[in-house]
């Protein structure tokens, strides 16, 4: 089955901590995303890629950073310096030329202790 | 003024009824409208994709776009219970940055049998 899979679905972190989330696709797609979702506020984009090696800011980069060292994956760190964390985090891709058409995985959400 | 209006709702309505889902927006630059479906705690999925103006139709769906007023709706036939989720509209231009989707907060909708 193709498709996008994140992990955790659950994550913890405490203060002061980094904590990365997982997310694979084999769907061959070139480009991929990251997004934070908040009661209220929509989507909002923090990092994509569409290229492996290659990646752009999102409109909410700070506090995050991201790796695309293979096509299949692109994880998430949220780091100490992201102050508000607490969310539902989605992983989409697409084809690059279609961006319009964004298949996402099933989300992590994140919760600080 | 958001690039993308989308009233949150809720919308409550009983099984059977025709819902009437919409969104304006305010860049005339957009070509590319997108009608996504979230269930709760799910990511969400592409329901319905209508290039420029006019009609599409998909089963009980049907997506709308007037560029003239800036206005895009979504209507659903015959709504079932398993309706019941949250609509997100999505929007983009042509190329280069234009192409990032913007979104707007999402409906929440729940169909009552």
């Amino acid at each position: 089955d193709g498709g996008i899979t994140q992990s955790p679905k659950y994550l913890f972190r405490k203060e002061g901590q980094n904590v990365t989330l997982s997310c694979e696709q084999n769907l061959n797609h070139d480009a991929m995303y990251w997004y934070r979702q908040d009661p209220g506020q929509g989507l909002r984009l923090i990092y994509y890629s569409q290229i492996v090696n290659d990646f752009q800011k999102g409109d909410i980069a700070e506090g995050y950073s991201v790796s695309r060292e293979k096509k299949e994956s692109f994880p998430l760190t949220v780091t100490s310096a992201q102050k508000n964390p607490t969310a539902f985090y989605l992983c989409a891709s697409s084809i690059d030329r279609e961006p319009e058409t964004q298949y996402f995985g099933p989300g992590t959400r994140l919760l600080v202790l | 003024q958001k690039e993308v209006e989308q009233d949150p709702g809720p919308l409550s309505v009983p099984e059977g009824a025709i819902v009437s889902l919409n969104c304006t927006y305010s860049n005339s630059a957009f070509q590319y409208f997108m009608w996504y479906r979230q269930y709760s705690r799910k990511g969400p999925e592409l329901l319905m994709y209508t290039y420029s103006s006019g009609n599409k139709e998909d089963g009980r769906f049907t997506a709308q776009v007037d560029k003239s007023s800036k206005y895009i709706s979504l209507f659903i036939r015959d709504s079932q219970p398993s309706d019941s989720a949250t609509y997100l509209c999505a929007m983009s231009g042509n190329a280069g940055n234009n192409r990032k989707l913007i979104w707007g907060l999402g409906t929440s909708l729940a169909v009552n049998p």
